[in-house]
């Protein structure tokens, strides 16, 4: 079956813009996760929804960004007055069921650059 | 606060040589879940194996092997006769019981040289 999968698999975008990258789950998992992963780093947690709900958004560094899922399936990580230190890969996974702790299934990342 | 420390930044072995790659967790939780993942060359992290604070027994997977002991607050990963595709970047990860945010140490990149 498909994976996660991410769009777009680029995006560069110019300092102050505004950014959408999307991310569609496994079909049928309630769970969906974004980290954020710089170069030499491990993923960083930002948000985790459960159903449509955001679970837990702590991860968020500040209100520029914004993450939606209005159907529980599909979501949407939007960053307003994109900065150069919003470059990064953004990774969404998802996983089934409703305990956090189940396998999370990674998509292939967005890989962001802000000019 | 949650941290997961892996040491070991580069590891480069040659082929059918057996490594051990650390990780070492901090919480103050008594539940919680340790993960190791896999990114290849290609991108995608993909699961490898969890355990549950309370369950202490080893693991073995065909040639991989998880030794994690609470009492001192590791995790480790040993790969039995390495082979040139284990080369990756390996994530420990940390989560709390019914929390969604987990924690990942910064990655180990093992080279297996043929």
């Amino acid at each position: 079956g498909a994976g996660v999968s991410q769009t777009p698999s680029n995006k560069v975008t110019e300092k102050g813009k505004y950014v959408e990258l999307r991310c569609d789950p496994i079909s049928g998992h309630t769970a969906l996760y974004w980290y954020r992963q710089s170069l030499g780093q491990g993923p960083e947690f930002l948000i985790y929804f459960q159903g449509t709900g955001a679970a837990d958004d702590s991860g968020l560094p500040n209100d520029r960004f914004f993450a939606v899922r209005p159907e529980g399936s599909v979501s949407t990580l939007k960053i307003q007055r994109t900065e150069r230190g919003d470059s990064a890969v953004y990774l969404c996974a998802s996983s089934p069921g409703q305990l956090s702790y189940n396998e999370q299934f990674f998509g292939p990342g967005t890989r962001l650059t802000v000019l | 606060a949650q941290k997961v420390t892996q040491a070991q930044t580069e590891i480069s072995v040659v082929e059918k040589e057996d490594v051990t790659l650390d990780c070492v967790y901090e919480t103050r939780d008594t539940t919680y879940y340790l993960f190791w993942y896999k990114q290849p060359p290609s991108g995608e992290l993909v699961f490898l194996i969890r355990r549950n604070s309370f369950d202490e027994q080893n693991e073995i997977s065909g040639r991989y092997s998880w030794n994690f002991q609470k009492s001192t607050s590791s995790f480790n990963f040993t790969i039995t006769a390495s082979q040139v595709v284990d080369s990756a970047v390996y994530f420990c990860a940390l989560l709390s019981f019914n929390a969604g945010k987990s924690t990942f140490g910064d990655g180990t990149t093992l080279t297996v040289k043929p």
